[in-house]
């Protein structure tokens, strides 16, 4: 089975680019969740979403983040305008409906604003 | 409010048992889990246990839960120098009928030869 999959592994960037980054999750999961790891702040939940449609985005950092999910198999994050301190590693996970299903991760998207 | 908390890192030789505690807040969280995060990858979910257990085994891997004290381990035996890494606990919040996992901080474990 493939596991839940992020693009780009890496993004390099200078400050006020736009940063799109891609996760497809592993199919048949109906959750699907955006986190931001940093050393200060730890694992942060940005937005998740169930059967498509956000469900939580108070974890959000500020507008500069939209996060959509168009079909089951496709979630883009994005920021605009990019600042230094949006470099941290992103994190897609998703997981299945029935009862307490665990999260399954992506290997993460390494970003760097310049 | 949610907040799960662990102890920031943990050093033991090869070799020893390791021992990794988390406390949590919600007690009607159902199940609790542990992950595991090697550098450069995401996080793995090694094991997790119910609510309603208070001991879980599985290999080198024993999960223990006190759910009067809201406190949850993890002891690895034998901790081999490919344990090394950064071990998170979470626990499983329902919010408006959706759930989510709130993570605590992680616990950097280091075993050296």
């Amino acid at each position: 089975d493939a596991g839940v999959i992020q693009s780009p592994r890496h993004e390099v960037t200078e400050m006020g680019q736009e940063v799109t980054l891609r996760c497809k999750p592993i199919s048949g999961h109906d959750y699907l969740f955006w986190y931001r790891q940093t050393m200060m702040r730890g694992l942060e939940l940005l937005i998740y979403f169930n059967n498509n449609v956000p469900i939580d985005d108070s974890g959000m950092p500020e507008d500069r983040f939209s996060a959509k999910m168009p079909n089951a198999s496709f979630s883009t994050l994005k920021i605009q305008p990019s600042e230094p301190r949006d470099s941290a590693v992103y994190f897609c996970a998703s997981s299945a409906r029935r009862g307490n299903q665990p999260q399954h991760f992506g290997d993460g998207t390494r970003l760097s604003i310049l | 409010g949610e907040d799960v908390e662990q102890s920031l890192f943990l050093s033991v030789r090869e070799g020893d048992s390791s021992v990794i505690n988390c406390t949590y807040t919600d007690s009607s969280s159902t199940y609790l889990y542990w992950y595991k995060q090697e550098p450069g990858a995401g996080l793995q979910l090694l094991t997790y246990i119910f609510s309603n257990m208070d001991m879980k085994q599985d290999q080198r891997l024993t999960v223990l839960l006190n759910k009067k004290d809201k406190h949850l381990s993890l002891r690895i035996a034998d901790t081999q120098t490919g344990d090394s890494a950064i071990y998170f606990c979470a626990e499983s919040i329902w919010n408006t009928g959706f759930q989510k996992l709130v993570f605590g901080t992680g616990t950097r474990l280091l075993v050296s030869p």
